[in-house]
């Protein structure tokens, strides 16, 4: 049980280069995030997913594009970098509580990106 | 909008002090609150939660935290923390009431000197 996947770990990117960062569960969650990490900032959601085929967007959704044809993978693309979105990338999951109420996210190890 | 604040940046103990961390937070819908910590070169991982009854929570490795509501607080506490406490410490609440997504507060970084 892999828990949440999320590749690469470590990318160095140009400005106005695109990318994506993958990320993929094994526990049948039907809720995905993702997160940057900046210092002193906390983490911010960026998009957010409550089952395939249905994303929206965070806080900080601007120069990212999501999708989520698939339980398993929400990818977070990066259009267009830019030095702003140097940062440490999140990604979550939790499964629906059925009811509204809060849930444990299961996060993923991070992938730290770049952008000179 | 729902939002999070923690007073201390950085702290830095000694092994067997004891340790508060602040957290306040703005939240109006029914309130959930989370604790989480990240080691050095890991990802985050839950310390302790509140959803309801109780308000003195008990988490992981002797951590506990205390909902004081009239305050909108939830500080997290151990009366005698160890080297291997060193880690980033972040307070969440649900962002815009959507329980599977979280607003963080911005972070404490403790440093425990052997």
């Amino acid at each position: 049980n892999a828990g949440v996947t999320q590749t690469p770990k470590f990318q160095v990117l140009k400005t106005g280069q695109s990318m994506t960062l993958q990320c993929a569960q094994d526990m049948n969650h039907e809720y995905m995030s993702w997160y940057r990490q900046d210092p002193g900032m906390g983490l911010r959601l960026i998009h957010y997913s409550v089952g395939a085929g249905i994303t929206d967007q965070g806080e900080v959704p601007n120069g990212y594009n999501v999708s989520r044809s698939t339980t398993e993978d929400f990818p977070l693309r990066l259009l267009s970098a830019a030095p702003s979105q140097t940062s440490v990338y999140f990604c979550a999951s939790s499964y629906s509580t059925g009811i509204s109420g809060a849930n444990v996210l299961t996060f993923g190890a991070g992938s730290r990106l770049t952008v000179l | 909008a729902q939002s999070v604040s923690q007073h201390n940046h950085h702290v830095i103990l000694s092994e067997a002090a004891s340790l508060e961390l602040g957290c306040n937070y703005s939240y109006g819908g029914t309130v959930n609150l989370f604790w989480y910590v990240q080691y050095p070169g890991q990802h985050l991982q839950l310390l302790l939660k509140y959803f309801s009854g109780d308000p003195l929570v008990k988490g992981i490795k002797g951590f506990e935290a205390e909902f004081i509501k009239s305050k909108f607080s939830f500080n997290l506490r151990k009366p005698s923390v160890q080297w291997s406490d060193t880690a980033e410490y972040f307070c969440a609440v649900p962002w815009n009431n959507a329980g599977n997504m979280l607003t963080f507060g911005g972070g404490t970084r403790l440093m425990v000197k052997p």
